[in-house]
């Protein structure tokens, strides 16, 4: 089975251009999960999705991006304008179940660097 | 969610165990305990997670203290494959936020 899957895996762009990550979580997985790890740091979460629905976005800095999940499978996170300290790896994840019992099973993720 | 603490870094030699510590001090009666690890340049992956009782898969094992204040993450035999960043985690269950990540113990392999 496949895993969770993101692309692309790496994007260098210029500031103030937009950019988009495109996330396709395991199949049958509910909730979603977006993070970004800036390096040496743990992850931090930005926006969690249940099916559709963005149940937490309150780290989701508003005003430059913006995340959807469309019919509640696949999902993409914008950045409109990027800044230079946006240059970061942003993670997909995705789990069937609450956390308790389940696991989180992570993308690759993907490499921004904003030049 | 409460608060662990990790130590930054670790080393060890392939094919001895490690032992990976983890404080909890704050830990509340329904948090579980996560361990997470991440290799280079990959997502973070699930190793395992526990409770109360001790923990055994085919990855590590997790050990609890009894007042559960801290817990230990065991790798029985450690290859050059298990050089990471392990992240040890507090989730309160119940579907709520997505887990929060410290910034882990880097263990380094030394062949």
């Amino acid at each position: 089975e496949a895993g969770v899957v993101q692309s692309p895996r790496y994007k260098i762009i210029e500031k103030k251009q937009p950019v988009a990550f495109w996330c396709n979580p395991i199949s049958g997985h509910n909730t979603l999960y977006w993070y970004l790890q800036n390096l040496g740091q743990g992850p931090e979460l930005l926006i969690r999705y249940e099916n559709e629905e963005a149940v937490d976005d309150s780290q989701l800095p508003k005003d430059r991006f913006s995340a959807e999940r469309l019919k509640g499978v696949d999902s993409t996170l914008k950045i409109q304008p990027a800044e230079l300290g946006d240059s970061a790896v942003y993670l997909c994840a995705s789990s069937s179940s609450g956390l308790s019992t389940g696991e989180l099973f992570f993308g690759e993720g993907s490499r921004l660097t904003v030049l | 969610d409460a608060k662990t603490t990790q130590p930054n870094s670790m080393e060890s030699n392939e094919e001895e165990p490690v032992h990976l510590p983890c404080n909890h001090s704050t830990i509340s009666g329904t948090d579980y305990i996560h361990w997470y690890r991440q290799l280079p340049s990959q997502g973070p992956e699930y190793v395992i997670h526990g409770l109360t009782s001790n923990v055994n898969n085919r990855m590590a094992s997790l050990a609890i203290a009894e007042d559960r204040k801290s817990s230990t993450l065991i790798l029985h035999r450690a290859t050059l494959r298990d050089a990471a960043v392990y992240y040890c985690i507090l989730y309160s269950g119940g579907g709520a936020d997505g887990l929060t990540f410290g910034k882990g113990t880097h263990l380094i392999i030394q062949p």
